[in-house]
């Protein structure tokens, strides 16, 4: 079955810091991949979306994510972390079929000062 | 300003109550969505139409109904809410080309008492 998991539920990171949440899809096709948060009391916000352009995809407020075919991921980064990026972040993957798009899990980022 | 609105923000009701959650975009876009999330847990597609007078179920088996009578409005109603209703509803919506993103709304937290 086609679908995607974030390997981690919880990240927390210290102020300054790298940030990495983790995401890898099956897939029988290549997909579009997106990255969303949301944040608390808040509406889903698109990060940023990879459609079989350049493989490094870079968003809004400086995170980034990189396409790996062969590892099948689309890990979401950033080189400093900011208190205002807590949030939780939901990877997901659109199908060929346009109306299946399936979401992750959710990861929930913290930020400590 | 283009954009996807969502009415009510909260809703607590009643077992046995009907209820409408309204959904609306100014973005002229064909296909809307309807996603059902529960705390901590991924999106579910429980609905979706890709323009007036189609509307189709989505993954996740829904007491929902919608109706697409109008191209920028996409309600959802539940003819007699149960506490297993209560989640958070979030509707989305989107261009129409395979790559096209999905735009969300802030989403409606149901609470069935």
């Amino acid at each position: 079955a086609q679908s995607v998991t974030q390997l981690d539920s919880h990240v927390s990171v210290s102020e300054g810091t790298p940030v990495l949440l983790r995401c890898n899809y099956s897939s029988s096709y290549s997909p579009s991949l997106f990255w969303y948060v949301q944040h608390p009391n808040k509406g889903l916000q698109l990060l940023l979306k990879y459609t079989s352009a350049a493989t490094l995809v870079k968003g809004i407020n400086g995170f980034e994510a990189e396409f790996k075919k062969s590892e099948t991921s689309f890990h979401l980064t950033k080189p400093s972390a900011h208190m205002s990026d807590a949030a939780e972040y939901f990877c997901v993957v659109r199908y060929y079929n346009n109306n299946d798009m399936r979401f992750g899990a959710g990861t929930r980022l913290t930020v400590k000062p | 300003e283009a954009d996807i609105y969502q009415t009510p923000r909260y809703l607590v009701i009643g077992t046995g109550k009907k209820i409408t959650l309204e959904c609306s975009q100014t973005m002229g876009h064909d296909k809307m969505y309807w996603y059902q999330q529960d705390p901590g847990m991924e999106l579910h597609l429980i609905h979706y139409s890709y323009g007036v007078n189609s509307t189709e179920k989505g993954d996740l088996s829904s007491e929902s109904t919608v109706s697409r009578i109008r191209t920028e409005h996409f309600p959802l109603t539940l003819e007699s809410a149960r506490p297993s209703h209560t989640s958070q509803y979030l509707c989305a919506s989107s261009g129409g080309r395979r790559t096209d993103t999905q735009y969300f709304g802030p989403g409606t937290r149901l609470t069935v008492l």
